[in-house]
């Protein structure tokens, strides 16, 4: 299995400072088509995850311009370049160019 | 707007069995392969299976292979996972996940709306 492990796994950040969780896969996420197969989702408390970023980079309909994805390979990174009070939840990355699909362990935002 | 309500989730005896229903709406259903995804009480998120948009491949987690089973019935948008055997392990909240589809003639791609999910709780 490709598997996805994500540091830090918590972290709290100040109101308007930025955050940077990173995600590094065992196994490259290139597939032969040219795309990256990597994800990124938050869940917030008592809530199904919601996607924020796909393949690496892409926001998804509706993610504020805050979120940036990056990354290559086997390492990726996920920038939230000024936090606010509602990104609080638990981050997720998740690899989808085999199965199973896998995803990291999570990491826990909260505000200071 | 896409939406999936999950349902069917219960409480179980051990290697009883269960069966987990979504309903699909706001989208084209049979355009796109469908998956379940799972999550323990407290814990992270784990895949469960897939399946294609006509039925025609499936795929499941090593942990439920040979157990559960995924189908699908485009006539009336809706999304199964039969689940026999269930072990105290299978205790979980079930996500039913929509594939966020692709151009690249792939079964699957990746994962883009989940539904609320429907717990599933097996003990004796």
């Amino acid at each position: 299995d490709n598997v996805m492990t994500q540091t830090p796994l918590s972290l709290s950040v100040t109101p308007g400072q930025p955050a940077s969780i990173s995600c590094k896969s065992t196994q490259s996420l290139l597939y032969r088509d040219g795309k990256i197969y990597l994800y990124w989702y938050l869940q917030k408390t008592g809530q199904s995850p919601k996607l924020l970023i796909y393949g690496v980079s892409n926001r998804f309909s509706g993610v504020p311009d805050r979120f940036i994805g990056s990354g290559s390979g086997t390492d990726f990174t996920l920038k939230i370049s000024r936090v606010e009070a509602e990104d609080v939840g638990v981050y997720y990355c998740m690899q989808s160019i085999d199965l199973p699909i896998t995803f990291g362990q999570g990491t826990r935002l909260e505000i200071k | 707007e896409v939406l999936l309500v999950d349902s069917g989730g219960s409480v179980v005896q051990p290697g009883g069995s269960l069966r987990l229903s979504c309903a699909a709406s706001g989208f084209t259903f049979d355009d796109y392969t469908m998956h379940w995804v799972r999550q323990a009480p407290g814990k992270g998120l784990e895949w469960v299976s897939l399946i294609s948009w006509d039925g025609g491949t499936t795929d499941y987690a090593d942990s439920v292979k040979g157990r559960f089973t995924i189908s699908r019935d485009n006539s009336k948008n809706a999304l199964y996972l039969q689940m026999n055997s269930l072990r105290t392990e299978d205790t979980a909240l079930y996500y039913c996940v929509k594939d966020i589809g692709g151009d690249s003639f792939l079964d699957y791609y990746g994962l883009d709306v989940w539904g609320q999910g429907t717990m599933v709780i097996v003990s004796s």
